[in-house]
């Protein structure tokens, strides 16, 4: 079955940066696409971006450009979400997401927090 | 951007009721509309694609309709599971927004 397993919770300091990673299987990784969507403490869902694989083509929030970057690596089903300049606001549980070209999210990934504090 | 307003923000029910959430966008996205539920401390789950095709595995309880700017999740016969936030996302156009959320309460 579809599983995305993401990487283990982070505590970062201000103006560092962070990267977590998303390991797809039970299907075609370059077939689909990859979101990142984030949620701060007690708040809703924010869409961060979203890569197509096959492509290498990344599309992101415009709050987000400049700062986040979305790569995949077709040789080993793996989504990677980076996002620089860290700030306290940016304190969420970050989640990764599967979709298709022309279909939203089917599937997601369990989430991880990235805790922003000095 | 396009944005996504829900309403209401939060509702109570009943077990066995019939509840219906709405989903407004701020400009015509065709039926690309999609929407997920989520529990506590959990990911969410999607329910509803294309405003309302079933996702895999999804009960029929689940319903969606609209197209346009003007959309509806409706689930039947609530069960003690089905308490939770429900979120709606456009795919139309970046960025692909959610709405502010519903969150459905046990009365």
């Amino acid at each position: 079955q579809v599983q995305l397993v993401q990487s283990g919770a982070e505590v970062k300091k201000p103006g560092s940066s962070v990267k977590v990673s998303c390991k797809a299987s039970g299907g075609t990784f370059s077939s689909y696409t990859i979101s990142w969507v984030r949620q701060a403490p007690g708040q809703g869902l924010e869409w961060m971006g979203r890569i197509i694989p096959i492509l290498g083509i990344a599309n992101y929030a415009q709050k987000f450009q400049g700062r986040v970057t979305i790569t995949a690596d077709k040789s080993t089903s793996t989504a990677y979400m980076e996002l620089s300049s860290l700030r306290s606001e940016d304190t969420a549980v970050y989640y990764c997401a599967r979709g298709q070209v022309n279909r939203p999210i089917d599937y997601w990934g369990q989430g991880t927090l990235v805790t922003v504090s000095s | 951007d396009i944005q996504m307003t829900q309403s209401p923000s939060s509702l109570s029910a009943s077990v066995g009721d019939r509840v219906t959430i709405t989903c407004r966008a701020s400009q015509g996205i065709s039926n690309y509309l999609a929407w997920f539920q989520q529990k506590p401390g959990k990911a969410p789950k999607s329910l509803i694609y294309a405003a309302s095709s079933l996702q895999s595995g999804v009960p029929s309880k689940f319903s969606g309709s609209g197209s346009g700017t003007d959309f509806t999740l409706t689930i039947s016969s609530l069960q003690p599971e089905d308490f939770a936030t429900y979120y709606c996302q456009q795919y139309n156009s970046y960025p692909h927004t959610f709405g502010q959320g519903t969150k459905l309460e046990i009365k």
